[in-house]
């Protein structure tokens, strides 16, 4: 069985550029989830959709950061401009249905905003 | 709001035994998971504690205690590829409420 595929593993952009990650997740697995990660740091939540509806983009920084799941299965994550603070690993993961259910990450996007 | 505490580094010896522990405060529980991340690559599954005691896979176990908010990992039989980070992550009880992940604790196993 595939794992979460993610794209691009590594972008390089120059700050005020902007940037798009793409994300597939599990097949059958309605839950997909947008991380991001800092340097030493655990994974934070930015935003978790249930099939296409956004659930909690609570934090998610909208001034900059927008997503989408129009279809229920892949997502995009995008930002406009980038700024130096964005540098980070965008992981996104996916799961079935529930919140007790085991979340499944894909590899990351290793972002660096120069 | 949620607050997870872990140490940030370990180190340990092959072979030997290891214990890495998480507090935790959250608003309700439900449910603590832990996550293995090496370096570069993303976190994969461990285990998951929802009710006190102690969970036995194999090499690691994980123990809850929901009245003192901790939990601990315990890999035991340790080997090289051990060395990792290793994430603590807490639910919520609310429907909504996210997993909220700890900073990790980075694990160096030495020979």
């Amino acid at each position: 069985e595939a794992g979460v595929v993610q794209s691009p593993r590594y972008k390089i952009i120059e700050k005020k550029q902007p940037v798009a990650f793409w994300c597939n997740p599990i097949s059958g697995h309605n839950t997909l989830y947008w991380y991001r990660q800092n340097l030493g740091q655990g994974p934070e939540l930015l935003i978790r959709y249930e099939n296409e509806e956004a659930v909690d983009d609570s934090q998610l920084p909208k001034d900059r950061f927008s997503a989408e799941r129009l279809k229920g299965v892949d997502s995009t994550l995008k930002i406009q401009p980038a700024e130096l603070g964005d540098s980070a690993v965008y992981l996104c993961a996916s799961s079935l249905p529930g919140l007790l259910n085991e979340q499944f990450f894909g590899p990351g996007t290793r972002l660096t905003v120069l | 709001g949620q607050n997870i505490d872990q140490p940030t580094e370990m180190t340990a010896t092959e072979g030997a035994i290891v214990q890495i522990n998480c507090t935790y405060q959250t608003s309700g529980f439900n449910g603590l998971f832990w996550y293995q991340q090496h370096a570069g690559e993303a976190p994969t599954f461990l285990s998951y504690n929802v009710l006190d005691g102690l969970e036995e896979k194999g090499r690691f176990s994980s123990f809850l205690s929901r009245s003192k908010g901790y939990s601990y990992l315990l890999l035991k039989e340790l080997q090289m590829k051990d060395s990792a980070s290793y994430l603590c992550a807490v639910r919520g009880n609310s429907g909504n409420t996210p997993l909220v992940f700890g900073k990790g604790t980075r694990l160096s196993v030495i020979a």
